[in-house]
């Protein structure tokens, strides 16, 4: 059974500060990894998707790597903003019968301060 | 290109009630799978549906079903409320191995 955790479970830090959040994921046998955002009460915006082939992706101010043999991921936020505030999870989607089964780890809720 | 997009947004039901809660894919998205997101759980998978047929499905009891058009366009339905069902319903649509993109969700409030 695939278990995704993600730590922390909160950050704060303030403006300006670069930040990597963390998950790990116990079955290497993975399709990919996807990172999201979500503000309070809403839906998951995509930020970043990493096919399982790949090390890393970029967008603006973030970065995600993937290291399957570990089963490990990190989300790099350079020089965070206000904005920034949300909660981030990340899912991966298993080899299986169902290209829509996303398994999800708990998140980690940032706050960025300014 | 539009997004996912689910209706009603938001739903106050009486315990014992039904509801149906609906989501429109992204064009050319045939798979769809619905989500639970609640504080203790955090975000389980309910089941997933392609071509018209449910190809997976989640460990929740059969008061949750769904089903499928030939649109893409898919339901899910719950029978007989309880309070417990309280969460926000998502949806999410991709092709094949590729991003899932997810609607809003669909806020559902059992009193």
């Amino acid at each position: 059974k695939q278990e995704v955790t993600q730590i922390p479970a909160a950050l704060s830090v303030p403006e300006g500060e670069n930040l990597v959040l963390n998950c790990s994921f116990t079955d290497s046998a993975i399709y990919n990894l996807q990172w999201f955002r979500q503000d309070p009460g809403k839906g998951l915006t995509s930020l970043l998707l990493i096919q399982s082939s790949q090390r890393e992706q970029t967008s603006g101010r973030l970065n995600a790597s993937l290291d399957k043999s570990s089963g490990r991921s990190t989300l790099y936020i350079a020089a965070s903003q206000p904005g920034d505030s949300a909660t981030y999870l990340c899912a991966v989607l298993r080899p299986g019968t169902s290209y829509g089964k996303l398994t999800f780890g708990q998140g980690t809720i940032l706050t960025v301060h300014p | 290109k539009a997004g996912v997009t689910q209706t009603p947004r938001y739903l106050i039901k009486t315990r014992g009630q039904q509801v149906t809660l609906s989501c429109s894919p992204i064009s050319g998205h045939r798979s769809v799978s619905w989500y639970q997101q609640t504080p203790g759980q955090g975000l389980q998978f309910l089941f997933e549906y392609f071509s018209e047929t449910q190809r997976n499905k989640g460990n929740f009891p059969g008061r949750f079903s769904g089903r499928q058009f030939s649109n893409s366009r898919s339901e899910m339905n719950v029978s007989t409320l309880e309070l417990g069902d309280s969460a926000l319903y998502l949806c999410a649509s991709s092709i094949s191995t590729q991003e899932a993109f997810f609607g809003q969700g669909t806020r559902l409030t059992v009193v």
